[in-house]
């Protein structure tokens, strides 16, 4: 079993829609919790970060953690045909660069 | 313009034959990672450096080798290339070594090497 599990999708929503994109990870050590896009034929973007439990919203994008269900979340609200992309989630259990875990990669199409 | 450089991007080569990926930054960061990317498996880190002449094993090392003799510079060093080393490869970068886990890692924009 991964240590940190995605959906690999596609998953494909109309535009305007919410988007719900999901991890679980089983080292429940994991402090740090990010959200990466990347485009097609590029290198990954940090979207948003997490430290331990709780909500972080950043324009349309929410990031939550809960801890106690090892389970990560990132919605898109009024999601755009520019949100189209492979969405990773990565966790670490320091801060300090070293032993960074990703997921697999969902892929989202967000259609016109 | 801010940027992580890589070279090459497209690689073919035949097992055995040593190689280098290089890799550049221009922002003064002091933390540089290697990454793997296939599909499925998500990235997987191969080997990072905390800043000039220190490095260590990330996830997946077996079979690289990387050094930082220059802040900017990160190349990492295939001595005996195997098929199963054919993989998608990002450099990245990002400012603090303290906080490298959450900063913006700036990625290079990929090599693609095929080992045959």
């Amino acid at each position: 079993q991964k240590e940190v599990e995605q959906d690999p999708g596609p998953l494909s929503v109309p535009e305007g829609a919410i988007v719900s994109l999901n991890c679980t990870y089983s080292n429940s050590a994991f402090q740090y919790f990010m959200w990466y896009r990347q485009y097609s034929r590029k290198g990954p973007e940090l979207l948003m970060y997490t430290y331990s439990s709780g909500n972080k919203e950043d324009g349309r994008f929410t990031a939550q953690v809960d801890k106690s269900s090892k389970y990560i979340s990132l919605f898109i609200r009024d999601s755009q045909p520019s949100d189209s992309a492979t969405y990773l989630c990565a966790m670490s259990d320091n801060n300090a660069g070293n032993m960074l875990t990703f997921g697999g990669g969902t892929r989202l199409m967000v259609k016109p | 313009e801010a940027q992580v450089t890589q070279n090459p991007r497209y690689l073919i080569t035949v097992t055995g034959k040593k190689l280098t990926v290089t890799c550049s930054q221009n922002m003064n960061h002091e933390y540089m990672s290697w990454y793997r990317q296939d599909p499925g498996l998500g990235l997987r880190q191969i080997y990072y450096s905390m800043n000039v002449e220190v490095t260590d094993k990330g996830d997946v090392p077996e079979g690289y080798k990387v050094s930082r003799k220059e802040k900017r510079n990160f190349p990492l060093i295939l001595e005996s290339p195997s098929p199963n080393q054919t993989s998608l490869y990002f450099c990245a970068s990002s400012l603090s070594s303290d906080r490298a886990s959450t900063d913006t890692q700036y990625f290079g924009p990929g090599t693609r090497l095929t080992v045959l």
